[in-house]
């Protein structure tokens, strides 16, 4: 049973370029949430996709945007990056029918470093 | 709001000692509470779950927590360290999002 994959596994830019990172869901799991997690923080919600719509947006400007894909993968973009935007970038996933419906499974994340 | 305090960014205990890593929440709804691990360049893997059932949890790796209401609390035991257990340890609340605390790291020596 595949976990939470999440591509690539790290990532350098310079600042103004824009980025995509890719996530791809727990077989069986239909919601996807993104994270940042910057050095030594814990884990910030960004935003939730279900159903090919965003769900829900935590404290992030709209230079972070995403999609949902109809196979429940998802894309986090991030647009005119800035020196502040290096982080570990973290997806996870969750089956929105079942009982487990409250517990999110995390892939090993993306490292963006911004230069 | 909600918010997720954990007492101690970092923790040392002796291989064999009890490991006591401290959560306490702030919720104006009962959340749903959770302990995440985190090893070096990886992700959060799960330890353990608190969903309004039993208010004592097990998780993975002998790892328990006790939810008690009246203290706003959910504190991670461990009765025996291991040299494995060494990691950052994050305590998060589930409402509406899922909100994390800002992590404990616990080192065990020899």
């Amino acid at each position: 049973d595949a976990g939470v994959t999440q591509s690539p596994t790290h990532l350098i830019k310079t600042r103004g370029q824009q980025v995509t990172l890719r996530c791809s869901p727990k077989s069986g799991h239909d919601t996807v949430s993104w994270y940042q997690q910057a050095l030594g923080q814990g884990p910030q919600f960004i935003f939730q996709y279900y159903e090919e719509e965003e769900r829900q947006r935590g404290n992030f400007p709209d230079r972070f945007s995403g999609h949902q894909f109809p196979n429940y993968s998802s894309e986090l973009n991030v647009n005119a990056l800035l020196l502040g935007d290096s982080a570990l970038y973290l997806c996870a996933s969750r089956d929105a029918g079942t009982q487990e419906i409250y517990t999110q499974y995390f892939g090993p994340g993306t490292r963006l470093t911004v230069l | 709001a909600q918010s997720v305090t954990q007492l101690g960014s970092h923790v040392s205990v002796s291989e064999g000692a009890l490991v006591l890593l401290r959560c306490n929440y702030s919720s104006s709804v009962p959340p749903y509470l959770f302990w995440y691990v985190q090893y070096p360049n990886q992700g959060l893997q799960l330890l353990l779950k608190y969903t309004s059932a039993a208010t004592l949890v097990k998780g993975i790796n002998g790892f328990e927590a006790e939810f008690k209401k009246s203290e706003t609390s959910f504190h991670l035991t461990k009765p025996s360290a291991h040299m494995s257990d060494a990691a950052e340890y994050f305590c998060a609340s589930l409402t509406d999002k899922l909100i994390f605390g800002t992590g404990t790291r616990l080192q065990v020596f020899p």
